[in-house]
């Protein structure tokens, strides 16, 4: 089955720096790979996906990249600010005909220093 | 529109009781899920539900049951506690045919003494 890997587990970078958090997965089948961002104490939530037929997608100060070949995609945050503070887990799936069973990678905890 | 709903928030049990977490949704999705959230091992997939009277294993379904309802509810029962099922408990609803994104509820946080 599919396995997700996730680096770093941890990081900490100064406001207003960039952050970008990498994935690997295993099963050439995966074609879609969102990312969810969960603050403390709180329910994930979708920040970002991408699907196979795309190498890169944005939406504001954040990206997302997709290489195939390499079987990485990778989550960038521009211009970080304090609210960007939470842990991001990325995640693949194939594409769903009915469920769709998402494999999640193991979390990176962002922290943004003032 | 609450979304995705979860109780009880929190629950304390001891090894061997039972015990069943209710979900519900009022979005109208087709496909709910169960997972289980451990430090430093993120999400990972129980049992899910593709649609009403149907449901299947997840990656880690041993020593659970679950219960699809109705459309709107799905709930995840635990038949003997023990305490590697200390975990937080998150229930998520998708509607695969209109987009991808999964809903989540609040969590349960259960511990198993």
């Amino acid at each position: 089955g599919e396995n997700v890997e996730q680096h770093p587990s941890t990081l900490s970078v100064q406001e207003g720096d960039s952050a970008v958090i990498k994935c690997t997965y295993s099963d050439s089948a995966s074609n879609y790979f969102p990312w969810y961002k969960q603050e403390l104490g709180k329910r994930p939530q979708l920040i970002i996906d991408i699907r196979s037929n795309v190498g890169e997608k944005k939406d504001q100060r954040i990206a997302v990249t997709l290489n195939k070949t390499a079987k990485h995609f990778s989550l960038h945050i521009t211009e970080t600010q304090p609210e960007d503070s939470a842990v991001y887990f990325c995640a693949a799936s194939e594409t769903p005909k009915g469920a769709q069973k998402l494999v999640f990678g193991q979390g990176t905890r962002l922290t943004i220093n003032p | 529109n609450a979304g995705v709903t979860q109780t009880p928030k929190f629950q304390v049990l001891k090894t061997g009781q039972s015990m069943t977490l209710q979900c519900a949704q009022d979005m109208n999705h087709n496909s709910m899920y169960w997972y289980r959230q451990d430090p430093g091992m993120g999400l990972r997939l129980i049992y899910y539900s593709a649609s009403e009277g149907t449901t299947d294993k997840g990656e880690v379904p041993n020593g659970y049951n679950v219960s699809r309802l109705n459309k709107r509810e799905f709930s995840l029962r635990l038949e003997s506690a023990a305490p590697s099922q200390t975990s937080v408990y998150f229930c998520a609803s998708s509607e695969p045919r209109a987009r991808y994104e999964q809903y989540f509820g609040p969590g349960t946080r259960l511990t198993v003494t």
